[in-house]
């Protein structure tokens, strides 16, 4: 158990529809990290953010979205879903700085 | 572009031997690898990582390689066994670790009795 928690586990929805994913860090862990790991793409960098302030972006599309709240949890929102937006996605957690990245067990992303 | 390069992409090895996965990368700026291992329904797991200031580290059975001028790294796995059996990640990042990682495609492994 790598003490990082994401909610919900199974996600099922539509085409145009908008849903959230959330994201508890390991205790103590300041920087919140998000991937999309598809069949196509592989394991892709989506956003980071450090102590509730966005850090970096990676391969983020417009459409999705991110925030990092004051007790440091964090929210993917994906807006406009499309077919291809069907993916595991996964919340890293690290202390920060040069410290390793420790991942969740992923949301499971299912479009209809 | 594909920054980190890996293979082989799947992986046969009887048990008690010896695994080797290879990555390569071409981003001059990264300076911390790690390797992640996978199994079905997980989340990737840190096995080991390296930095770029020496060329080899081993925790237990499982060794990372790293050559700076070739821009190549690669993870061994000693007497291999049948719970080794799990998809591999190289990853690489800038920052020292605290930037976003950089994946390679993933090897799947199996160990055979």
């Amino acid at each position: 158990d790598s003490g990082v928690t994401q909610t919900p586990k199974h996600l099922i929805t539509a085409t145009g529809q908008r849903v959230t994913l959330r994201c508890s860090p390991r205790s103590g862990d300041l920087s919140v990290y998000w991937y999309q790991q598809s069949l196509d793409q592989g394991l892709q960098f989506l956003i980071q953010y450090y102590n509730g302030e966005e850090r970096a972006k990676g391969n983020i599309l417009e459409r999705f979205s991110a925030q990092q709240f004051p007790d440091l949890h964090s929210e993917l929102n994906l807006s406009s879903l499309e077919l291809g937006d069907s993916a595991l996605y996964f919340c890293a957690s690290s202390v920060g700085g040069t410290q390793p990245q420790h991942f969740g067990d992923g949301t499971r992303l299912s479009i209809l | 572009q594909q920054q980190v390069k890996q293979s082989p992409q799947s992986l046969i090895v009887q048990k008690g031997g010896i695994s080797i996965i290879n990555c390569a990368y071409e981003n001059t700026a990264f300076d911390y690898f790690p390797w992640y291992q996978q199994f079905p329904g997980k989340g990737p797991a840190l096995l080991i990582a390296i930095r770029p200031d020496v060329s080899e580290k081993k925790e237990g059975r499982f060794t990372i390689s790293f050559n700076k001028s070739a821009k190549q790294f690669s993870l061994h796995i000693m007497d291999s066994q049948p719970g080794d059996s799990a998809t591999y990640f190289c990853a690489a990042s800038s920052g020292g670790g605290a930037d976003g990682l950089t994946f390679g495609k993933g090897t799947h492994l199996i160990i055979q009795p």
